[in-house]
């Protein structure tokens, strides 16, 4: 198995810019997680599906983010207008239903973002 | 993706000694403890589990204490080697309707040759 995809590994852009970042999941999981890693905040979690479905997106920072998920096997995450503050690395990951929001989380290679 | 460890604890160990990472959790209704590892430039990768009910769980080369009392959980790695060098997280859940798996904030592991 090939693991979580995403893309791109690094993006640079303006502040202002819109941003999209991309996963492909591990066919056959249930889950797909957005996480954001920074030195401050460490991994936050942005949002989480189930079966496509969004199930919580508490984590997400404002409206300028948003997450889709149109089908099992793409999500994507979205940022309009982008900051200087969104600067981190974003990470995707997938999961099986095991009855839990947890158990073995699969992490892509993330995504690098600089929003200059 | 690149780890965070230039501003995390960093714990120093020569090749060959055993390790132990320690982690604080917050929550005392957790019932499901991770440890994962993140090394340079890649996505962090599951390591271990543990549940409530248990206090020790092993694998292949690690360890995983658990101690609800003080909300203490710790990693032990046997033999440690160069390949281990990565920044190790702690990760804990409340499992039930709507829970989430929150992360510690990571130690950074440096193997000395």
């Amino acid at each position: 198995d090939a693991g979580v995809i995403q893309s791109p590994r690094h993006e640079v852009t303006e502040m202002g810019q819109e941003v999209t970042l991309r996963c492909k999941p591990i066919s056959g999981h249930d889950y797909l997680f957005w996480y954001r890693q920074t030195m401050m905040r460490g991994l936050e979690l942005l949002i989480y599906f189930n079966n496509n479905v969004p199930i919580d997106d508490s984590g997400m920072p404002e409206d300028r983010f948003s997450a889709k998920m149109p089908n099992a096997s793409f999500s994507t995450l979205k940022i309009q207008p982008s900051e200087p503050r969104d600067s981190a690395v974003y990470f995707c990951a997938s999961s099986l239903d095991r009855g839990l929001v947890a158990g073995e989380l699969f992490f892509g290679e993330g995504s690098r973002l600089t929003v200059l | 993706g690149e780890s965070v460890g230039l501003h995390l604890p960093t714990l120093s160990v020569q090749e060959g000694d055993n390790s132990i990472i320690n982690c604080a959790y917050s929550n005392s209704a957790s019932d499901y403890f991770i440890w994962y590892k993140q090394e340079s430039g890649k996505g962090p990768q599951f390591i271990i589990d543990i549940r409530s009910n248990m206090d020790k769980r092993q694998g292949q080369r690690v360890t995983v204490l658990l101690n609800k009392t003080v909300k203490h959980l710790s990693l032990q790695i046997a033999a440690t080697q160069p390949g281990d060098s990565a920044v190790y997280f702690c990760a804990e859940i409340c499992t039930g309707a709507n829970s989430k798996l929150t992360f510690g904030k990571g130690i950074t592991l440096s193997v000395r040759p």
